[in-house]
């Protein structure tokens, strides 16, 4: 069974507007990580946030990280429309970085 | 510098047959994982290969499914006898340090 779960399953904004998109996952972790995936194919990583971590920053992106509620949440602000694809969480474990992957939020981004 | 490379892009093939996937990780990563990725479904780990240690084959959803990696470098998937529900994108990810890096994905279907 997936470990990670994002919600919304979908999400459609308009250009400017911020997304927030959220995971959860059951087990405990060594890290978090946000991938985008754009037309069905090549992952790009985003962030990898750390299980002593709380908070990072990329450019527009935030990410939060709460081991206590076992949640994530991926901000992208000022939102534009090369933004839309599909947005995963993974979470490695303190076994090692073997990643178990949620089923993604599919953003679209409306200019 | 060159990514994680995959071959082939799109390989289409008939029920029975059997399939070979290839995978050129990152030179230099001693880790390397197998994905696939079901249409409009997150991704599903398959197989993990980590330097010389015996693969961690949890993944596999079945013994049609094998993959090896020669000289710690190139893997191979190997679907024998393929079925209809092995369509998918499998995608290869090559890593160091926690963080992977993904090929670009083979498409398979399975006519």
């Amino acid at each position: 069974s997936q470990q990670g779960e994002e919600d919304p399953q979908a999400l459609s904004i308009q250009e400017g507007e911020n997304a927030t998109m959220n995971c959860s996952y059951k087990t405990s972790i060594n890290n978090l990580q946000w991938y985008r995936q754009n037309s069905g194919r090549g992952l790009v990583h985003l962030i990898l946030i750390r299980s002593n971590e709380r908070e990072k920053h990329s450019g527009r992106l935030r990410v939060t990280l709460d081991t206590s509620k076992k949640s994530s949440s991926l901000l992208i602000t000022a939102s534009r429309a090369a933004d839309t694809a599909s947005y995963f969480c993974a979470t490695s474990n303190n076994a090692g970085n073997m990643l178990t992957f949620g089923g993604g939020t599919r953003l679209m981004v409306k200019p | 510098g060159a990514g994680v490379s995959q071959s082939p892009s799109n390989k289409v093939t008939e029920k029975g047959k059997d399939v070979e996937l290839r995978c050129d990780p990152i030179s230099g990563h001693t880790a390397l994982y197998w994905y696939r990725q079901s249409l409009g479904q997150g991704l599903e780990f398959l197989i993990y290969f980590q330097g010389n240690s015996a693969p961690d084959k949890s993944g596999l959803p079945s013994d049609r499914f094998s993959a090896e990696r020669t000289g710690g470098s190139v893997s191979t998937l190997t679907i024998q006898r393929t079925q209809q529900e092995d369509s998918a994108v499998y995608l290869c990810a090559s890593s160091q340090q926690g963080r992977q890096f993904f090929g670009p994905g083979t498409r398979l279907t399975v006519l």
